[in-house]
């Protein structure tokens, strides 16, 4: 049974700072996702990650993916209030369904 | 891209009652998924809706709490039977539109949120 393991769970920050979000899975896998979910709503993807040592960036936020360690990271930089939200990987096994950390709440704070 | 339509957006049932979610989709594809987040959890999958054969439950769903429809190639309905107050959630459909090789995603309906009471 795959298993997606996400750290932390909750996230307290300092606007202006940098933190990392980590998502470590348990079995192989060619597609990660990261997505975003503010409350009550539906999640918006983020990142989709292919293949080993792709990197992708997009405004504060940039996502990697190490196959051979089955670690992908979420490194916000320079946090800023309308990163609040919980974030989720999500892992592909191969047949788009989706296997999904516990996701991570995060709060910046002024 | 696939334009994910679901309904109802939310709804509060009464326990005992049944509830239908319906999940169209702009244009027709391939595997139609539903996941189900309940209050502060992570998502989980509940079934694969394959078109022209019953759907396939993932371990601890089951067909009788959860039948579902998958008419054509754009269109799915979930039934949460009998609800329950553990019921309430949020109830999500998912659909990959193309063929994997030329590098499609799974994209995600705006969610139904069902409290029963």
């Amino acid at each position: 049974e795959l298993k997606v393991e996400q750290n932390p769970l909750f996230l307290s920050m300092q606007e202006g700072k940098n933190y990392t979000i980590y998502c470590n899975y348990s079995t192989t896998s060619d597609r990660l996702y990261w997505y975003r979910q503010d409350p009550g709503k539906s999640l918006e993807s983020l990142f989709v990650l292919l293949s080993n040592g792709a990197v992708k960036q997009e405004g504060r936020l940039m996502a990697s993916l190490d196959t051979k360690a089955r670690l992908s990271t979420l490194h916000i930089t320079a946090a800023v209030h309308d990163l609040s939200a919980t974030y989720f990987c999500a892992v592909d096994t191969n047949d788009y369904k989706l296997s999904f950390g516990a996701g991570t709440t995060v709060t910046v704070r002024a | 891209s696939a334009v994910i339509s679901q309904k109802p957006s939310r709804d509060i049932c009464q326990r005992g009652t049944s509830l239908t979610i319906q999940c169209q989709v702009d244009s027709q594809v391939t595997m139609m998924f539903w996941y189900r987040q309940q209050p502060g959890q992570s998502l989980t999958l509940i079934a694969t809706a394959n078109q022209g054969s019953e759907a396939t439950y993932e371990s601890g769903f089951v067909i009788d709490k959860f039948p579902i429809s998958r008419p054509n190639l754009t269109f799915s309905t979930l039934t949460v039977s009998n609800m329950s107050p553990e019921d309430s959630s949020i109830y999500l459909c998912s659909v990959a539109p193309g063929q994997r090789a030329l590098y499609t995603e799974a994209f995600f309906g705006q969610g139904t949120r069902l409290t029963v009471v």
